[in-house]
């Protein structure tokens, strides 16, 4: 079965330092793996996914994250984190041979100190 | 990118009442749906998958008599909620994705039902 770990709940960074939320995957074969982000009370925004190629993936809003497999990580980052960034962070796992379903980490709220 | 919307974005009802939350994907065909409920700050959980025309296939622990799902066209999933209990507050979002595996998964915004 699938499962994505997320180990840091909670993160806070001040505005303009550089950010890494760490993802840890366990999938037997190539996933495919996604970053989400949920402003409260909100649905979620896909910021970047990977299926294949280059293992540097640039999203919005100045985001990439890097698929490493021989870590089985899939880390998100930013080189200068803006006080709109905080929000709830959340790294996704998903099959081909199911339909696509994600499987969920546990999220991490980023905190941004002016 | 593709846009999914949700209705209601809240509900408050009563115990024992049913409620029925819609989905729909509004520029584009969504052959598949997912739901997932996700509690205070908590992650999603995904209770089911749907297909157009299709049953939808629930995940473990999920009472599929109590949590109704249609998925009658390419572009509207319902999820019903049937006699609805305290326990079962909880922000229920959808998400809609396209015919290939491939395809990127669009959310909702998501429903707040609180249950009296």
């Amino acid at each position: 079965a699938q499962s994505v770990t997320q180990p840091d709940i909670h993160i806070t960074v001040s505005e303009g330092a550089s950010l890494e939320l760490r993802c840890n995957y366990s999938y037997g074969a190539t996933p495919y793996l996604f970053w989400y982000v949920q402003s409260p009370g909100q649905g979620l925004q896909l910021l970047l996914k990977y299926f294949s190629g280059d293992t540097l993936v640039q999203g919005i809003k100045g985001f990439e994250a890097e698929f490493k497999r021989s870590q089985s990580s899939f880390n998100l980052r930013k080189p200068s984190v803006h006080w709109s960034d905080a929000a709830e962070y959340f790294c996704a796992v998903g099959a081909s041979n199911a339909g696509n379903m994600l499987t969920f980490g546990g999220g991490t709220r980023l905190m941004v100190k002016p | 990118g593709a846009v999914v919307s949700q209705h209601p974005s809240r509900v408050i009802c009563k115990s024992g009442t049913s409620v029925k939350i819609e989905c729909r994907s509004l520029d584009f065909q969504a052959t598949t749906m997912f739901w997932y409920r996700q509690f205070p700050k908590q992650s999603l959980m995904l209770m089911a998958t749907s297909n157009e025309g299709s049953k939808a296939t629930y995940e473990q622990g999920v009472e599929k008599d109590k949590f109704l799902i249609n998925h009658a066209s390419l572009t509207l999933s319902t999820l019903t909620v049937t006699s609805a209990h305290p326990e079962d507050s909880s922000f229920y979002i959808c998400s809609a994705r396209g015919a290939r595996s491939t395809d990127t998964q669009y959310f909702g915004p998501g429903t707040r039902l609180t249950v009296l």
